[in-house]
């Protein structure tokens, strides 16, 4: 079946630094891809999507691209902020069956 | 467009009560909706999913007895947990998802349950 693997972290990172969050796929035929931000307390927020190989998904300065060869959606952001502190998801839709989700990635940003 | 809510975002009810959540979608129609369960530090755990008008397709191991489930319409959903308890106590989002645009979900805000 689907499935998301995600790196796990957590993640600790200064200010302005450079993020990079692994998320890895496995899927039959040709998924959506997507990251959600979960902040504390709060429900999931779509931060961004793509939904076929070679897209690149981007919002409030994180990116990422949809890469078939490597079944891979890597998110990244060139300079991370104090409010960037949250947990992230990397998840799948393959349009039949429910979103498979990662298991989540908790970012810290120190100032 | 696309949003979804949850009524309560909040709620403490005592243990052997039932407590009822609402997720609506406010501006779509939604022919399935999800309600998954989230616990501290953890991703999200699908409960089950429900098409409007028809029963709902629970996971393995999630007691329909006690989480009884209802899509009564395009635009509502209910979730009810049944003889709440301790243990129940968590994190219950629900999402939405339409005919058109079968591979994005739309979640609502979440409701955080407290069972004493």
């Amino acid at each position: 079946g689907n499935s998301v693997t995600q790196m796990e972290g957590p993640v600790t990172l200064s200010e302005e630094a450079f993020l990079t969050i692994n998320c890895t796929y496995t899927a039959t035929g040709y998924p959506s891809l997507f990251w959600y931000v979960q902040y504390p307390g709060e429900g999931l927020q779509l931060l961004l999507k793509a939904t076929k190989a070679d897209d690149k998904g981007s919002n409030k300065g994180f990116e990422a691209t949809y890469r078939k060869e490597t079944t891979s959606f890597h998110l990244e952001k060139g300079s991370v902020q104090v409010s960037d502190s949250a947990v992230y998801f990397c998840a799948l839709s393959d349009g039949n069956n429910d979103m498979r989700f990662g298991a989540g990635t908790r970012l810290t940003v120190k100032p | 467009g696309a949003v979804v809510s949850q009524h309560p975002s909040r709620v403490i009810c005592k243990s052997g009560t039932s407590v009822k959540i609402e997720c609506r979608s406010l501006d779509f129609q939604a022919t399935t909706m999800f309600w998954y369960r989230q616990f501290p530090k953890k991703s999200l755990m699908l409960m089950a999913t429900s098409n409007e008008g028809s029963k709902a397709t629970y996971e393995q191991g999630v007691e329909k007895d006690k989480f009884l489930i209802n899509h009564a319409s395009l635009t509502l959903s209910t979730l009810t947990v049944t003889s709440a308890h301790p243990e129940d106590s968590s994190f219950y989002i629900c999402s939405a998802r339409t005919r058109i645009s079968a591979y994005e979900q739309y979640f609502g805000p979440g409701t955080r349950l407290t069972v004493t």
